[in-house]
């Protein structure tokens, strides 16, 4: 079993839609929970980063992470066309080289 | 702003080459990571170096070497590469704290023939 498993999708949405995207994890010690937006033929950028338990909002984005069912998410409000991408969800224990295990990453696209 | 660059953005090499991969951070990390991402693998940690000279295998660094002789810069090294080395490798860097995540560069497209 992978420590952290993801859907690869693909998830097609009509633009305005509301996106999930969902991960689960295996090690409860995972304290540090994080989403990485990959458009085609770039590097991963950081998108949300929480953690422990609870929810963080950024703009359209919000991250909910629940420990207790080790459960990731991520929701995308009025999904847009160049939200197209994509999206990796990565968990780490923390410490200082904190290394990250990371999903195999969804691809999303949003169609206008 | 962070910034990890890494030295080409395709490579075409032919199977037995030495093969270097650079990368630079500019934020004074003191981690750095090479990966490489495949379709349905997602990222596996091939290396990674938490300081200057220090190195520590990760879940994939059979036919790999590193090498970190400063701390802004992290080479990836294919002894000998082979055609199943194909892949898109991505160097990403940290800081020593705890709640730092990683930051990444733009990849290198690798195609070994």
């Amino acid at each position: 079993q992978k420590e952290v498993e993801q859907d690869p999708g693909p998830l097609s949405v009509p633009e305005g839609a509301i996106v999930s995207l969902n991960c689960t994890y295996s090690n409860s010690a995972f304290q540090y929970f994080m989403w990485y937006r990959q458009y085609s033929r770039k590097g991963p950028e950081l998108l949300m980063y929480t953690y422990s338990s609870g929810n963080k909002e950024d703009g359209r984005f919000t991250a909910q992470v629940d420990k207790s069912s080790k459960y990731i998410s991520l929701f995308i409000r009025d999904s847009q066309p160049s939200d197209s991408a994509t999206y990796l969800c990565a968990s780490s224990y923390g410490g200082a080289t904190n290394k990250l295990i990371f999903g195999t990453g969804t691809l999303l696209a949003v169609q206008p | 702003d962070v910034k990890v660059t890494q030295s080409s953005r395709y490579l075409v090499k032919r199977t037995g080459e030495k093969v270097f991969l650079e990368c630079v951070q500019d934020m004074d990390h003191e981690n750095m990571f090479w990966y490489r991402q495949d379709p349905g693998l997602g990222l596996r940690l091939i290396y990674f170096s938490y300081d200057v000279k220090m190195k520590e295998k990760g879940d994939i660094p059979e036919g790999y070497s590193v090498s970190r002789e400063k701390k802004e810069r992290f080479s990836l090294i294919l002894e000998s590469a082979s055609t199943n080395q194909t892949s898109m490798y991505l160097c990403a860097s940290s800081s020593g704290l705890s709640q730092e995540t990683q930051y990444f560069g733009p990849g290198t497209r690798l195609l070994v023939l």
